[in-house]
């Protein structure tokens, strides 16, 4: 079957660098998306990515392994706005995407 | 503000009413989506229309039924619905949904409470 993993939640000090891994199995590949959801607003577009390597954004960065089904978000610099989820979601071979239920990122001072 | 726009934002039903939730794209984008948000789940693909056509039903209960009429408006009917179907229910709106870097523009929401 079809599976994103991700953690349900994590916390990271404000200033400092997380990593919220995401692993998937999907029926072919057709790239892996990150989206930030803010508490009580909608889900927003953060990264894309479809070949191996790390795609960077400012102060949020992703990166793929095709071979190892594998991709995580890393952000750095956190900020006390950071605070949201952060949903990873794999694309099939029939463009359909396969969604994670998210991790819940807490940012303290 | 992302260009895609859901009213009610907050509704409470009963399990014997009929209501509509609305979804407006201001994007000039061809596919429009209803999602499924429940909490601690991975979202649920519920309908996708491309050109106003529909395109993905993904087994969904007939007390859901969508309707598109135009490329720019997105309606999901709701009629007797059950306490499990309270949920975030969001809209989304994208350029190519066969598209390998198919990017979804989704609305805030519309929060459905049934008692």
């Amino acid at each position: 079957g079809q599976n994103i993993d991700q953690p349900t939640e994590m916390t990271a000090t404000e200033g400092a660098i997380v990593q919220i891994n995401c692993t998937y199995q999907t029926s072919g590949f057709n790239g892996l998306f990150w989206y930030q959801q803010h508490a009580g607003e909608a889900p927003t577009f953060l990264s894309y990515n479809v070949l191996d390597g790390l795609e960077e954004k400012g102060r949020f960065s992703s990166f793929l392994s095709r071979s190892k089904g594998y991709s995580y978000l890393l952000l750095k610099e956190l900020q006390m706005k950071d605070s949201a989820s952060y949903l990873c979601a794999g694309m099939d071979s029939n463009y359909q995407l396969i969604w994670g239920a998210g991790t819940k990122l807490i940012i303290k001072p | 503000e992302t260009g895609v726009t859901q009213t009610p934002r907050h509704l409470v039903m009963g399990m014997t009413n009929k209501k509509s939730l609305k979804c407006e794209q201001h994007l000039g984008h061809n596919a429009m989506y209803w999602y499924k948000q429940s909490a601690k789940k991975p979202l649920e693909l519920m309908f996708v229309y491309s050109l106003e056509e529909r395109v993905e039903n993904n087994s969904v209960p007939s007390r859901f039924s969508p309707e598109c009429p135009n490329s720019s408006h997105l309606f999901l009917h709701l009629h007797t619905l059950q306490p499990e179907d309270s949920a975030l229910y969001l809209c989304a709106s994208s350029q190519d949904p066969v598209s390998g870097a198919n990017v979804l523009t989704f609305g805030a929401g519309s929060r459905l409470t049934v008692l």
